[in-house]
């Protein structure tokens, strides 16, 4: 156990709904990062966030958007939702910045849009 | 640009030594890293190494760093079923989120 969770475990939706996928660091952490599983694309980082701010942004797509809150917790909302999006979710926090940057895992949201 | 490669499959049989391999194509990375991911369940950090090293062994882990030809292994000792997953090699610049491989199964045979 990582000490990262994340909600739901599992969502099916239909294309162009709107989900938010949910995501709580390890105790300390302050770095929340959003990775995006599927077997085209492998792992691939969307974006992350520290301390509340923005703080890099890898391949996410202009229908995603993400954010942290002042408790450190973190959304991940994916709209007009394709069938090319479905895939697992990813969350990871780290401690904080700097090269370092050990990153632990939560277990995943698999994503289904039918 | 930043590419990580990795073969997707190794076969080894049980109690060998098991070496997954990995190439990263940019060398400003500063720590590389190795994840587990079993089926059904999140990555699972296994160890790093610092771009100024050689050399890491955690118990039966060893990460072997050629930072010239930009090449990262890692070799699991007495390998055990247990250890049949899916391993990761993954890179970071820095505070910015990881560049992963496509991953490499390994199979364990009895």
């Amino acid at each position: 156990d990582s000490g990262v969770t994340q909600t739901p475990k599992h969502l099916i939706t239909a294309t162009g709904q709107r989900v938010t996928l949910r995501c709580s660091p390890r105790s300390g952490d302050l770095s929340v990062y959003w990775y995006q599983q599927s077997l085209d694309q492998g792992l691939q980082f969307l974006i992350q966030y520290y301390n509340g701010e923005e703080r890099a942004k890898g391949n996410i797509l202009e229908r995603f958007s993400a954010q942290q809150f002042p408790d450190l917790h973190s959304e991940l909302n994916l709209s007009s939702l394709e069938l090319g999006d479905s895939a697992l979710y990813f969350c990871a926090s780290s401690v904080a910045l700097g090269n370092r940057n050990e990153q632990f895992f939560g277990p995943g949201t698999r994503l289904t849009v039918l | 640009g930043e590419d990580v490669e990795q073969s997707l499959f190794l076969s080894v049989r049980e109690g060998d030594s098991s070496v997954i391999n990995c190439t990263y194509t940019d060398s400003s990375s500063t720590y590389l890293y190795w994840y587990k991911q079993e089926p059904g369940a999140g990555l699972q950090l296994l160890t790093y190494i610092f771009s100024n090293m050689d050399m890491k062994q955690d118990q039966r882990l060893t990460v072997l760093l050629n930072k010239k030809d930009k090449h990262l292994s890692l070799r699991i000792a007495d390998t055990q079923t247990g250890d049949s997953a899916i391993y990761f090699c993954a890179e970071t610049l820095g505070a910015d989120g990881l560049t992963f491989g496509k991953g490499t199964h390994l199979i364990i045979q009895p």
